[in-house]
């Protein structure tokens, strides 16, 4: 299977600030039609996971524009430009290139 | 608006069964693969298993290959997972999700599983 190792584990941030999460993957994450399926989920404490960005950089409907990724083959950064009280939670990343889908450990964000 | 309900949690004893189940609105259901993600207590998420649009394709982890089995009614926009042979370590948040890139998740159910 394919492991994605996130960094770091934990995230203290200052409101205002901007915070960035790094995530790799044990093998390039390009599929045969040439798209990267790279995805970041956001979850709250006590909430269901949500969908922020898809395909590296992509962003989901409704999410706020000072979210951002990027990367390509193996590494990939989620960034947040200036970090809000809502954006507290666990940042997972997640492949869908092979089977079986894999996410990374997490990576806790607090103020 | 997509929404995903979700029923069927509960304590159980080890070897015993579950049935959950997760019935959705706002999406044409039959055109979308299904999964069933999951998280330990203090733990990350887990891939457990998916089928296909028409049923005809399904995938497990292999933790729960053989014990568990995920279906789906399509004319009642429903999702299933049995779970049998149940283990102390499948406790966990059970959530139904949409496709297999996740845009859209319930809100979980526990699954506790203790003698």
């Amino acid at each position: 299977d394919v492991v994605l190792t996130q960094s770091p584990l934990s995230l203290s941030v200052t409101l205002g600030q901007p915070a960035s999460i790094s995530c790799r993957s044990s093998q390039s994450l390009v599929y045969t039609d040439g798209n990267t399926y790279l995805i970041w989920f956001h979850q709250r404490p006590g909430q269901s996971p949500r969908r922020l960005i898809y395909k590296v950089s992509t962003r989901d409907s409704g999410v706020p524009d000072r979210f951002g990724g990027s990367g390509s083959g193996t590494d990939f950064t989620l960034k947040i430009s200036r970090v809000e009280a809502e954006d507290v939670g666990v940042y997972y990343c997640m492949q869908g290139t092979y089977w079986p889908q894999t996410f990374g450990q997490g990576t806790k964000v607090e103020i | 608006e997509v929404v995903l309900e979700q029923s069927g949690g509960g304590l159980v004893q080890p070897g015993g069964s579950l049935r959950l189940s997760c019935v959705t609105s706002g999406l044409s259901f039959s055109s979308y693969w299904m999964s069933w993600v999951r998280q330990a207590p203090g733990k990350g998420l887990e891939w457990v298993a998916n089928i296909k649009e028409d049923g005809s394709e399904k995938y497990y982890v292999d933790s729960v290959k053989g014990r568990f089995t995920i279906s789906r009614d399509n004319a009642k926009n429903s999702l299933f997972l049995q779970m049998d042979g149940l283990r102390v370590e499948d406790t966990a948040v059970y959530y139904c999700a949409r496709g297999y890139s996740y845009p859209n998740w319930g809100p979980g159910t526990l699954v506790t599983v203790s003698s």
